[in-house]
C-alpha cells in the first residue's frame, strides 16, 4: 500500500505572497500524482494531474512539480478564495489502489 | 457539462446495508471511455476510496473494504450504486460519486478523479 502524507498540516500566508505544499509517497509512484482543492462544504476540485499538468479551468497560480515519491504544490499570489484545504492522490498501480493524502489546511492571513 | 448526483438515505442502523446512486447528467456512462468510483471522507480517516466500475460492470474495490462492497451500474438510467453492508458507526461519512478517468487500452492505466458529485453524508446510528 502507497502511504501519501502531506506537510504542513496547516498553513498560515498573507495575501500576495506565495504558498507551498508538499505531498510524499512512501514509495515512487512515478508522476502519477494530482492535487485536489476542497473547500468547506463542497466536494473535491481536481487542480492538478500528472503531477504539474493544471486542469481545465484552474488558474495559473496553481502549479505542481516533482516525482518519485517527493512533490510540491506551489500557489503564487496567494488570493482569499484559496483559502482551502488541499489533498493529493497517488494513481500508480493497476489494478488500481488509490490512496489520498490527510491534507493541509491553507489559511490566507 | 458533466454533473454528478449522490442520492439515498441519510441514516443507516448499525449491521444494516448502505445503499446510494449517483446519477450522471450531461455524458453517458455507456460511452465506455472512462470508470466510475465512491469515495468516502471521515474526520478520523480523510478520504478514503471505495471502488470503481466500468460501464460493462467491471470492478475494482479498495482491498479493505472489498468484503463488504458492492458497487454496480445501471445504463439504461445512467447511474451507478453502492451498497455497503455491515454498516457500524466507522461508515459514517460524506459518501462522494466521481469520474475516475482510469482507461483501458492495450494495457489499463489508473488516473484521478473528476469531476465530483456534491456528496452525501450517511450516518450510522441506531
Amino acid at each position: 500500500e502507497i502511504v501519501m502524507t502531506q506537510s504542513p498540516a496547516t498553513l498560515s500566508v498573507s495575501p500576495g505572497q506565495r504558498a507551498t505544499l508538499s505531498c510524499r509517497a512512501t514509495q515512487s509512484v512515478s508522476s502519477n500524482l494530482a492535487w485536489y482543492q476542497q473547500k468547506p462544504g463542497q466536494a473535491p476540485r481536481l487542480l492538478i494531474f500528472d503531477a504539474s499538468s493544471r486542469a481545465t479551468g484552474i488558474p495559473a497560480r496553481f502549479s505542481g512539480s516533482g516525482s518519485g515519491t517527493e512533490f510540491t504544490l506551489t500557489i503564487s499570489s496567494l488570493q482569499s478564495e484559496d483559502s482551502a484545504v488541499y489533498y493529493c492522490q497517488q494513481y500508480k498501480n493497476w489494478p488500481p489502489m488509490y490512496s489520498f493524502g490527510q491534507g493541509t489546511k491553507l489559511e490566507i492571513k | 457539462q458533466l454533473q454528478l448526483q449522490e442520492s439515498g438515505p441519510g441514516l443507516v442502523r448499525p449491521s444494516e446495508t448502505l445503499s446510494l446512486t449517483c446519477t450522471v447528467s450531461g455524458g453517458f456512462i455507456s460511452s465506455g471511455t472512462y470508470y466510475w468510483g465512491w469515495i468516502r471522507q471521515s474526520p478520523g480517516k480523510g478520504l478514503e476510496w471505495i471502488g470503481i466500475i466500468y460501464y460493462s460492470g467491471s470492478t475494482y474495490y479498495n482491498p479493505s473494504l472489498k468484503n463488504r462492497v458492492t458497487i454496480s451500474v445501471d445504463t439504461s438510467k445512467n447511474q451507478f450504486s453502492l451498497r455497503l453492508s455491515s454498516v457500524t458507526a466507522a461508515d459514517t461519512a460524506v459518501y462522494y460519486c466521481a469520474r475516475n478517468l482510469a482507461y483501458c487500452g492495450a494495457n489499463c492505466y489508473s488516473s484521478w478523479f473528476d469531476p465530483w458529485g456534491q456528496g452525501t453524508l450517511v450516518t450510522v446510528s441506531s
